[in-house]
């Protein structure tokens, strides 16, 4: 899982809440990934940032909202407004955004939403 | 829009065949494509990549991929296969914005003893 970390493994809470994700790299990468993962639909984009007080949304940003206030570190918010919010969430790193640099993932949360 | 896809959800066979798990893409332009694996509960490994040049890629565990460009795809290949390669496999291609990955959904392989 090369030196990105997530925590925590898993995380449980109520319908309703708010919740932050945690995602740090010590990588020095200038790019990181926030991705939802569902059994059987692969991995789908949820946010993006390329550089430092900047970020972009992926596929299906809403529900969610992101910070970038450090190069290390990439934290996700799981608001109460995504409406299934249950799933595999993995964040990654890229030494820059350009196609040919290869991501590096961090171990994963599992968010249980009852 | 970009795409790509895994037609197999899933791949079983047994220890010491050669295995193939498929991908094909539809990209704009050149395209950049990536295989990574994923174990349970775990993130995903990056296995290799192709960028331009031999369309045979070669990448980590023994594994090496097949580019071909007249049918759209870049199988992966192994011609051992271990049991401990049991996993989820994801293939990948750069986004037209070279931003982002845009993942298909993943072939579970199964390999026998």
């Amino acid at each position: 899982d090369g030196g990105i970390t997530q925590s925590p493994k898993y995380l449980f809470r109520k319908e309703g809440q708010n919740v932050t994700l945690s995602c740090e790299q010590n990588l020095n990468h200038d790019a990181m990934y926030w991705y939802r993962q569902d059994p059987g639909q692969g991995l789908r984009l949820i946010y993006y940032s390329q550089i430092v007080n900047d970020f972009q949304k992926g596929d299906i940003a809403e529900g969610y909202s992101v910070s970038r206030e450090k190069k290390e570190s990439f934290p996700l918010t799981v608001t109460s407004a995504q409406k299934n919010p249950t799933a595999f969430y993995l964040c990654a790193s890229a030494l820059s955004s350009a196609q040919s640099y290869e991501q590096y993932f961090g171990p994963g949360t599992r968010l249980t939403v009852t | 829009a970009q795409s790509v896809a895994q037609p197999e959800d899933q791949v079983n066979v047994a220890e010491g065949n050669p295995l193939t798990v498929k991908c094909t893409y539809s990209v704009s332009g050149n395209p950049y494509l990536f295989w990574y694996v994923q174990y349970p509960n775990r993130g995903l490994q990056f296995l290799l990549k192709y960028i331009t040049g031999d369309n045979l890629v070669k990448g980590s565990y023994g594994f090496e991929a097949e580019f071909n460009k007249s049918q759209t795809s870049f199988h992966l290949k192994k011609p051992s296969a271990l049991v401990s390669d049991s996993a989820l496999y994801f293939c990948a291609s750069a986004n037209q914005a070279g931003t982002a990955l845009i993942f298909g959904k993943g072939t579970t392989l199964s390999v026998s003893s």
